[in-house]
């Protein structure tokens, strides 16, 4: 299957400042990115979809100003979480799609762990 | 909200094959039935799905039954590396319509 990585895989911070993670499609070109968080013993979440060169589309609860998203080319996708809190400690949780045909699947990509102080 | 329904754990002896079911009696037809695990502390991993027919792959074999409102995942030889957290996902095929997880069902293989 095609292959989605993250980095950092974990990152430590301090309450206040800002983390941001990337997500890279390897070999294939994702014109559509997921960003899922997932809180301890609880299913993946999904915070937004991002299209290639547009605006992410976030889901209700989700702050667009505080997760900021930026797809700016078909293999990258960021993910910043700015003036993090212990709160925002999870794992957050990337994948990819290269296109939206028809029975198009999901890659996901191995998370990253983000603990704030 | 998730549209599947999954018993929330199961185990399975080493060897054997782990049958897991999954409820999705409001599928509509135009949603593909997808079947993604979760070790623990990684990404899930796609596994299978299918329409209406069965499928099978190097990984497992998707039972889907006619009326479409149920389906079976099996391992055919479960190891100890298969423990994870099992997810039945509907979706439909067409544009950037999200996947939705929902609880699984945490397959423990004992040995």
């Amino acid at each position: 299957g095609a292959v989605v990585s993250q980095h950092p895989s974990w990152v430590i911070c301090k309450s206040g400042t800002s983390v941001k993670i990337e997500c890279r499609s390897l070999d294939f070109q994702a014109t559509t990115m997921f960003w899922y968080r997932q809180f301890p013993k609880q299913s993946l979440m999904l915070m937004a979809t991002s299209n290639e060169g547009s605006k992410a589309t976030y889901e209700q609860g989700v702050e667009k100003d505080k997760f900021l998203i930026n797809h700016a080319s078909l293999t990258l996708s960021t993910l910043t979480v700015t003036s993090a809190h212990p709160e925002d400690s999870s794992f957050y949780i990337c994948s990819a799609r290269d296109s939206p045909r028809l029975e198009e699947t999901q890659y996901f990509g191995p998370g990253t762990r983000l603990l704030v102080l | 909200d998730a549209k599947t329904t999954q018993p929330p754990s199961m185990d399975c002896a080493e060897g054997r094959a782990a049958n897991l079911p999954c409820n999705h009696s409001t599928i509509s037809g135009n949603e593909y039935v997808y079947w993604y695990r979760q070790i623990h502390s990684q990404g899930p991993q796609y596994i299978i799905h299918g329409l209406k027919n069965n499928e099978t792959n190097e990984m497992a074999s998707l039972i889907i039954t006619e009326d479409r409102k149920s389906s079976t995942l099996i391992l055919p030889h479960a190891t100890l590396r298969d423990t994870a957290v099992y997810y039945c996902i509907v979706r439909p095929n067409f544009g950037n319509e999200k996947l939705t997880f929902g609880t699984g069902t945490r397959l423990t293989i004992i040995p």
